[in-house]
């Protein structure tokens, strides 16, 4: 079976600080690929950001990067220079090549204080 | 383009009757998905389709769900009939490969009194 642990269910920091949020999976699939989504109050969700597993390369999208560690099947997102508008909930997910389904984990509550 | 477009936002109804929620895809997405949002189960996949095929719908909690997808453009989510643990946000999303970045829609918010 393949899950998603975010251990951490609420996080607040003060505007500019730099977060980092945590995410860790488990698959016996070497070939996957993983996404950090965000809900904030509105209910949309919002792609943030990509990473294809067999990228040894961490991707970044402006203020938004992760640390992607597959050995340990680790996969953490940072938010530079936070923003009040950064304040939502934060998804970790992931899909597996050949299977379209995409798992997601409980989500971190994020709060930026101004 | 616009985006994933689900109506209604907001849908309120009683328990026994009948609720159609609706999703118009990205166009020239082949993928359409339909996803539950609770408190106490997080965020579910009940079906996806794929070029209007329904493909996988084991996530489908009971036969008192269907989905259908007449056209690349347009798909329903029914409850028939609907009962209060019904009540969840309702996504859909659309994505152009089975690995693609799914976009979602706004959702539907679905109380069941």
């Amino acid at each position: 079976a393949q899950t998603v642990t975010q251990s951490q269910p609420e996080m607040s920091v003060q505007e500019a600080e730099t977060v980092t949020l945590s995410c860790t999976y488990d698959t016996s699939e070497n070939n996957y690929y993983l996404f950090w989504y965000k809900q904030p109050p509105s209910r949309q969700m919002i792609l943030v950001i990509r990473q294809e597993a067999y990228k040894q390369q961490n991707a970044t999208e402006n203020r938004f990067s992760v640390n992607f560690q597959k050995a340990a099947k680790s996969f953490s997102l940072k938010i530079s220079d936070s923003q009040l508008g950064d304040t939502a909930m934060y998804f970790c997910a992931f899909i597996v090549f050949g299977n379209e389904k995409l798992t997601f984990g409980t989500g971190t509550r994020l709060t930026i204080i101004p | 383009d616009a985006g994933v477009i689900q109506s209604p936002r907001h849908e309120v109804t009683e328990m026994g009757q009948e609720v159609t929620l609706r999703c118009k895809p990205i166009s020239g997405h082949d993928y359409l998905f339909w996803y539950r949002q609770t408190m106490m189960r997080g965020l579910e996949l009940l079906i996806y389709f794929n070029n209007n095929v329904p493909i996988d719908d084991s996530g489908m909690p009971e036969d008192r769900f269907s989905a259908k997808m007449p056209n690349a453009s347009f798909s329903t989510l029914k409850i028939q009939p609907s009962e209060p643990r019904d009540s969840a946000v309702y996504f859909c999303a659309s994505s152009t490969t089975s690995q693609g970045n799914q976009y979602f829609g706004a959702g539907t918010r679905l109380s069941v009194l």
